[in-house]
Parts: C-alpha cells; structure tokens; sequence
C-alpha cells in the first residue's frame, strides 16, 4: 500500500531564508507527483507536477525534484515571504494515469517578517 | 482560478438523514474528484469520474455514492448520514488525468449531529 510522508510537519522560519520541504512514498511505481498549498479555510492550489520521467520541475521561486528509485521528493523555496505561509502537501498517482492522488498529512511553513 | 463551484459550502445536519453535495464545473475538464480532508489522515479519495456516466471508487466510498449525468456536474450523496461522515469535502477536476495537475474547489464542510 502507498504511503506518503512529509517531514516535518511544522516549520517556522525568518523571511528570506531559502528551505526545503521533505516528502517521502513507499512505492516507487508512481505516475506523477504533486505540489500543492493550502491556506486555512481554502482548497488546495496546485503548485508543481513532475512525471515519473522528470527529475525537477521549476516554478518562478520554487523547485521540486524527483527520486523515483529512493522515493523521495523536495520543494525548495527560495527568498522566503510571509505569504509563502500555508500547509504543503505533496501527492503521488499511484500509478493508471487517472490522478487518483495519494496525500502526504503536509508541512505548515510560517515565514515570520 | 480553475472555475470550481461547491455547494453548499457548509452544511450540519442529523444522522440518518441523506444528503447530496454538489460539484459544479466551468472547465470542461473529463475527470472530476471528491475527496475529504480530516485531521492526521489528509486526503483520501472518495470517488471519482472519467467521464459521463463513467465512476468508480477510491479508498475511502462506503456510505457514499455518485452520479454524474452531465461532464460540468458531479454529485456525492451520503445515504445515511454518520457522525464519522463529519468533514471537509473537496471537488478536484483534471483535464488530462496523469497528465495535468488536480485543481480543487474551495471545500463544503458537513457536520452530522
């Protein structure tokens, strides 16, 4: 059974300092993997995708890699602000292509001013 | 934003009783999702479509059923309401399955007393 891992699961940090957030899964047979934030009370916003065949992918500050074989990824965020402040969730497809995600519980970032 | 309507976004009502929450789209997007979010188990998938008519079943879709007669609709009825169906439930939609990113509504939040 996939399982998906995010460590930690808070985060506080200065504004400007760069960080990285750890997600982690069980199984490596996976079709993509996802990035996504969430502020209280919203849904989620789609961040990063990277395919199974992919090893990063780059977004204005942020930067998520892949490592199929070891079952790891990371988000990096650089110049941290205080609106970067939300949960993290990262999300495997499991595998058919359908985007039936598999979540991660996410980490909560605070970047204090 | 992805044009994604929820309704109700909040709704309490007494065990035993069905209801019917409502997804609606503006995307034209083929596959559509419901998924609840609650504290220390995340996301879990509840159902989910691939198209007109065409559904199935996540993790989690005992006590839930769906119907999705027209591509912009997808409806998540609970048939007999239960205090473990108290959550936040999320409508996600996906143009190309594995292939795009999921984009999630803002959430309806049910309590059953």
């Amino acid at each position: 059974k996939q399982e998906v891992t995010q460590i930690p699961a808070a985060l506080s940090v200065p504004e400007g300092e760069n960080l990285v957030l750890n997600c982690s899964f069980t199984d490596s047979a996976i079709y993509n993997l996802q990035w996504f934030r969430q502020d209280p009370g919203k849904g989620l916003t789609s961040l990063l995708l990277i395919q199974s065949s992919q090893r990063e992918q780059t977004s204005g500050r942020l930067n998520a890699s892949l490592d199929k074989s070891s079952g790891r990824s990371t988000l990096y965020i650089a110049a941290s602000q205080p609106g970067d402040s939300a949960t993290y969730l990262c999300a495997v497809d499991k595998g058919g292509a359908t985007n039936k995600l598999i979540f991660g519980t996410g980490t909560l970032l605070a970047v204090q001013p | 934003d992805a044009g994604i309507t929820q309704s109700p976004r909040h709704k309490v009502t007494e065990t035993g009783t069905p209801v019917t929450l409502r997804c609606h789209q503006t995307e034209n997007h083929r596959y559509m999702y419901w998924y609840r979010q609650d504290p220390g188990h995340g996301l879990r998938l509840i159902h989910y479509s691939y198209g007109v008519k065409d559904t199935d079943k996540g993790e989690v879709s005992d006590g839930y059923s769906v119907s999705r007669s027209k591509t912009e609709d997808f409806l998540l009825t609970l048939e007999s309401a239960t205090s473990s169906q108290t959550s936040v439930y999320f409508c996600a939609i996906s143009d190309k399955g594995g292939d795009s990113p999921l984009h999630f509504g803002n959430g309806t939040r049910l309590t059953v007393t």
